[in-house]
């Protein structure tokens, strides 16, 4: 089974530019998530899918930031315009069930750093 | 409120002696804990997850933690390290419904010759 996968693994930008993030999920996993853990922070929720339906972006930090599901597969992670605090590792999640006691499966991260 | 402190930021180990993470938890009931390593290049991986039942609660790799709701506190131990065990490790709880995880300040381990 393959596990979940994101890419790029890096991702150097400018200031302002845009940065678009993919995850592709395990297989038949309806819930994924995105983290993100700048440096020298925790790890923090971002937001939660269920499907291609977004069932908590509480932990998205602004309007930069928009995230989307098409036909509830893959997830994208778009960041526009970006800024420096923006830079850390973003990391995408995939679980079958949705429940308080899932486990998560984590993908490698993306890392992103603005300049 | 609710929070994960790791209070260990970098532990030193050397190979085959034994190690101990700490962890400790602020919420009003028991929450689902998890503990999580993530080795250079690597996705975050499961070590080990308690929900209920017996305290001491066995992982991957020969790690275990033991859960103490006296002390508010999930550490994970293991009995002799190795090289291999040189990673970054993230104590974890979830408290909503849908399995929300929020995470420690993580605790990077070195093991030495």
């Amino acid at each position: 089974e393959a596990g979940v996968t994101q890419f790029p693994s890096h991702s150097v930008i400018e200031k302002g530019q845009t940065v678009t993030l993919r995850c592709d999920p395990i297989s038949g996993h309806d819930n994924l998530y995105w983290y993100r853990r700048v440096m020298g922070k925790e790890i923090k929720f971002l937001l939660h899918f269920v499907k291609e339906s977004k069932q908590d972006e509480s932990g998205m930090p602004n309007n930069r930031f928009l995230a989307e599901r098409t036909g509830g597969t893959y997830s994208t992670l778009k960041v526009q315009p970006a800024e420096l605090e923006d830079s850390g590792v973003y990391f995408c999640a995939s679980s079958q069930d949705g429940s308080r006691a899932n486990v998560l499966t984590f993908g490698a991260g993306s890392r992103l750093t603005v300049l | 409120a609710q929070s994960v402190t790791q209070p260990d930021i970098h532990i030193t180990v050397s190979e085959g002696a034994s190690l101990e993470l700490r962890c400790n938890y602020s919420y009003g009931a028991t929450p689902y804990l998890f503990w999580y390593v993530q080795s250079p290049g690597q996705g975050l991986q499961l070590l080990l997850k308690y929900f209920s039942g017996d305290t001491l609660v066995q992982g991957i790799k020969g790690f275990e933690a033991e859960f103490k709701r006296s002390q508010s506190s999930f550490n994970l131990r293991k009995p002799s390290v190795h090289w291999s065990d040189a990673a970054e490790y993230f104590c974890a709880m979830t408290t909503d419904s849908w399995g929300k995880l929020q995470f420690g300040a993580g605790t990077q381990v070195v093991v030495t010759p």
